[in-house]
């Protein structure tokens, strides 16, 4: 079955640390991978894709993501957090059925 | 601002009670999505239509209906509401249907009572 896995419900880091938010899916083929971050109060706002290539993506706010297709991963990464990082960050997949599947969502909480 | 306007922003009823949603996409995007965000579920996906049709339908009930007009807004209508209902409706579109990326609006957080 077609699934998506973001293992860490809650994950807690201090300000100028570095991130790992972790994303696992099920599927037979390569999908399209998202990062969705989530303020409180307000929509999702997309922090990069993966649709093919390079397997290191960059985008928004000094993210990056890395897929895996050995592991069926795309880990969420930032060298630095900033207390304004701190949301709710989503994977999202599309195993191509017109729609994206969401993970469960990490809460990332940031410590002075 | 990221150019997907829903209405209303916040939503207080009785249940039992039918309620409409509204979304209005991005300029230039023909899809719409509807998305159920809930403390117990997640974001579930609730149904998606391309430039007045339906493409894809997930986890939505049978009292929840939606529409996208020609003008390509969109209606999410709830009726015979229940407490488990209350949630966060977030309506999100895209160019095109399939994959690609979807941009959010805000939200239209929904409270039976």
């Amino acid at each position: 079955a077609q699934s998506v896995t973001q293992p860490d419900i809650h994950i807690t880091v201090s300000e100028g640390a570095s991130l790992e938010l972790r994303c696992n899916y099920s599927y037979g083929a390569t999908p399209y991978l998202f990062w969705y971050v989530q303020s409180p109060g307000q929509g999702l706002q997309l922090l990069l894709k993966y649709f093919s290539g390079d397997t290191l993506v960059q985008g928004i706010k000094g993210f990056e993501a890395e897929f895996k297709r050995s592991q069926s991963s795309f880990n969420l990464r930032k060298p630095s957090v900033h207390w304004s990082d701190a949301a709710e960050y989503f994977c999202a997949v599309d195993f191509g059925n017109e729609k994206l599947t969401f993970g469960t969502g990490t809460r990332l909480t940031i410590i002075p | 601002d990221s150019g997907v306007t829903q209405t209303p922003k916040h939503l207080i009823t009785a249940t039992g009670q039918r309620v409409t949603l509204r979304c209005s996409p991005r300029s230039g995007d023909l899809s719409v999505y509807w998305y159920q965000q809930s403390l117990d579920q997640g974001l579930q996906f609730l149904i998606q239509y391309y430039n007045g049709e339906e493409r894809a339908k997930g986890n939505i009930l049978e009292r929840f209906s939606a529409q996208q007009f020609p003008d390509l807004h969109s209606e999410l209508n709830l009726s015979s509401l229940e407490l488990g209902d209350s949630a966060l409706y977030f309506c999100a579109s895209s160019p095109i249907s399939g994959a690609n990326v979807l941009t959010f609006g805000a939200g239209s957080r929904l409270t039976v009572l």
